[in-house]
């Protein structure tokens, strides 16, 4: 079945530092990948998505290119910030109009100044 | 954004007892919502799917006399864990999608965090 592999946290960043998280997935088909973010106290919002092999998702300066050939979708960030401090959830959905996703076990962020 | 909520947001009760969970959609109608569950340090796994005037969905391993779902309204979804032990605590989380939506539409309650003594 389908499955999400994004890295085990917590991480810990300083003010302005670069940010990946590694997400890798296994699925059969061509699963639309996501993700999503957790604020404290609330719940999931979507952050980014891509839909087809090299797309680019991006959003609020993170980014993450869906990637078939290695089966991954990293989120990046050039320089986060204090507010970028959540939980990170890599997602899979399996495509065909259907609402089912696979989530990552979620990463999750701290950002000192 | 859409919004949704859950309540209560955190619920303590004593092993037997059968607790509760309310899902709203706030600012639109959801055919369609999702319950699911969330272990320490744990992905999300789907529980069940609810579809409003209809029987939940549930998904493998998932018992359905104990986690009853009722999704009477387009704007309400419950979950009640009957006669609840230890084994069932957990963070339960509910999402909700507006008619017609794609994977990329479901929005997310804050969860509710069940604690059986």
């Amino acid at each position: 079945g389908d499955s999400v592999t994004q890295m085990e946290g917590p991480v810990t960043l300083s003010e302005e530092a670069f940010l990946t998280i590694n997400c890798t997935y296994t699925a059969t088909g061509y699963p639309s990948l996501f993700w999503y973010v957790q604020y404290p106290g609330e719940g999931l919002q979507l952050l980014l998505k891509a839909t087809k092999a090299d797309d680019k998702g991006s959003n609020k300066g993170f980014e993450a290119t869906y990637r078939k050939e290695t089966t991954s979708f990293h989120l990046e960030k050039g320089s986060v910030q204090v507010s970028d401090s959540a939980v990170y959830f890599c997602a899979l959905g399996s495509g065909a109009g259907s609402y089912q996703l696979t989530f990552g076990k979620g990463t999750k962020l701290s950002v000192i100044p | 954004g859409a919004v949704v909520s859950q309540h209560p947001s955190r619920v303590i009760c004593k092993s037997g007892t059968s607790v509760k969970i309310e899902c709203r959609s706030l600012d639109f109608q959801a055919t369609t919502m999702f319950w699911y569950r969330q272990f320490p340090k744990q992905s999300l796994m789907l529980m069940a799917t609810s579809n409003e005037g209809s029987k939940a969905t549930y998904e493998q391993g998932v018992e359905k006399d104990k986690f009853l779902i009722n999704h009477a309204s387009l704007t309400l979804s419950t979950l009640t864990v009957t006669s609840a032990h230890p084994e069932d605590s957990s963070f339960y989380i509910c999402s909700a999608a507006p008619p017609g939506a794609g994977t990329d539409t479901q929005y997310f309650g804050p969860g509710t965090r069940l604690t059986v003594l």
